[in-house]
């Protein structure tokens, strides 16, 4: 019973190329976040949605969209990939915009742009 | 803002012995602190979280936090380590809400933690 899945966990692709991410969450949680992990570990959000609704968008090049279709689905499309894209990305989620719930993570999609 | 900052890299410990792992923080008004734990090609865990009251939290697997006000620090501790308790922790802290209500959460650079047999 995975509580945050995400697909597909490895992701090999080339300069230039148009990818997708998907996340689902089974905990009945109302928010949800992207974030990137760099090759240095540094953990930064990019996203975060609130029943569907986008409140929170870092600083990320708007070749980045993400979309919920309903509150347990965020998926995330990157046009154009570049080099600097490589990264782990982490979907989560939690119970509240601004609350003091802790964050549930996936496992992690592992981009590598060749 | 708020901020976290986590001072050591890396930290190394003998089986059995306790542990520290340090966090101090910047924020205005009360902070809600947080500890996670990341495993090897894993996402992070949540392992205990300072909202109010006492300042010593417990939390899984063993672990415990002390939050101390004056210092500004939230370090996380174990009485004895143990060799599967190595692996990556972050210290993070609730960020301020937004103009929409919104607030984000705040992560260290992360501190690993390896300990010897």
């Amino acid at each position: 019973d995975t509580a945050v899945s995400q697909t597909p966990k490895y992701l090999v692709t080339q300069m230039g190329n148009d990818k997708s991410i998907k996340c689902e969450q089974n905990l009945g949680h109302d928010t949800m976040y992207w974030y990137k992990q760099d090759s240095k570990k540094f953990l930064k959000i990019m996203f975060s949605y609130n029943n569907k609704e986008l409140i929170i968008n870092e600083t990320v090049p708007n070749r980045f969209s993400p979309k919920s279709p309903d509150k347990a689905h965020l998926n995330l499309h990157i046009n154009s990939l570049e080099l600097g894209d490589s990264a782990v990305y982490f979907c989560a989620s939690s119970q509240g915009a601004h609350s003091n719930q802790p964050q549930h993570f996936g496992d992690g999609t592992r981009l590598s742009i060749l | 803002a708020q901020s976290v900052a986590q001072p050591e890299d890396q930290v190394n410990v003998a089986e059995g012995n306790p542990l520290t792992v340090k966090c101090t923080y910047s924020v205005s008004g009360n902070p809600y602190l947080f500890w996670y734990v990341q495993y090897p090609n894993r996402g992070l865990q949540f392992l205990l979280k300072y909202i109010t009251g006492d300042n010593l939290v417990k939390g899984s697997y063993g672990f415990e936090a002390e939050f101390n006000k004056s210092q500004t620090s939230f370090h996380l501790k174990k009485p004895s380590a143990l060799v599967s308790d190595s692996a990556l922790y972050f210290c993070a802290v609730r960020d301020l809400p937004g103009a929409g209500g919104a607030s984000k959460i705040i992560f260290g650079s992360g501190t690993r933690l390896s300990i010897r047999p």
